[in-house]
């Protein structure tokens, strides 16, 4: 089957490190995304790493691939409330036309 | 749990022929839905925001004369391709937010419609 996983919900209290989980069942994935979708706008891009990658850093964002495993983990380093969101993992792969397959989002919460 | 349908999954058309793709919110209303649109091995670009009862909002480049977007209802959005051409050819998809239930942050996405243009 094609399913992407997440937990629903995430608290993290603002200047701590958040981390979102994901797992995925297709092992042929090719491209594993991180969205991230603010309240009444639509998705962001926010990053996207290849099946043969193991880790991709961009500024306060680090995602880690374990592909043995199937879990992509996104984290967010000193979470401000400006990344109060609800964050989508999703996968795709070149020999299934490429379509995106998405997991149900996580929603991350701030605390003061 | 909520249910977005997008119809048709797969569709070929001539070019120079319009095409027009549904999605519905099965079971809750959807004030905003987006459309998004995918390209060969890269991610979604949002293409625009559909409202109910108003004008779409188009993200910068989208042309809103070929790609007409009607948010008719709380539970239908359709986005029709005039004109199309093969440079179309890609996959769409909607997602919608459960409006009603306070749910309207939440993104239940379509299955998808890949269309191809020849």
């Amino acid at each position: 089957g094609e399913d992407v996983e997440q937990s629903l919900f995430l608290s993290v209290r603002e200047g701590d490190s958040s981390v979102i989980n994901c797992t995925y069942t297709d092992s042929s994935s090719t491209y594993l995304y991180w969205y991230k979708q603010e309240p009444g706008a639509g998705l962001q891009l926010l990053t996207y790493i290849f099946s043969n990658m193991d880790m991709k850093q961009d500024q306060r964002l680090t995602v880690l691939l374990n592909k043995k495993d199937k879990h992509l983990s996104l984290r967010i380093a000193d979470t401000q409330t400006g990344d109060s969101a609800i964050y989508f993992c999703a996968e795709s792969r070149a020999n299934r036309d490429d379509k995106i397959i998405f997991g149900k989002g996580t929603r991350l919460h701030i605390l003061p | 749990g909520a249910v977005v349908s997008q119809h048709p999954s797969w569709v070929i058309c001539k070019s120079g022929t319009s095409v027009k793709i549904e999605c519905r919110s099965l079971d809750f209303q959807a004030t905003t839905m987006f459309w998004y649109r995918q390209f060969p091995k890269q991610s979604l670009m949002l293409m625009a925001t559909s409202n109910e009862g108003s004008k779409a909002t188009y993200e910068q480049g989208v042309e809103k004369d070929k790609f007409l977007i009607n948010h008719a209802s709380l539970t239908l959005s359709t986005l029709t391709v005039t004109s199309a051409h093969p440079e179309d050819s890609s996959f769409y998809i909607c997602s919608a937010g459960d409006t009603v239930r306070g749910r309207d942050t939440e993104a239940f996405f379509g299955q998808g419609t890949r269309l191809t243009v020849v």
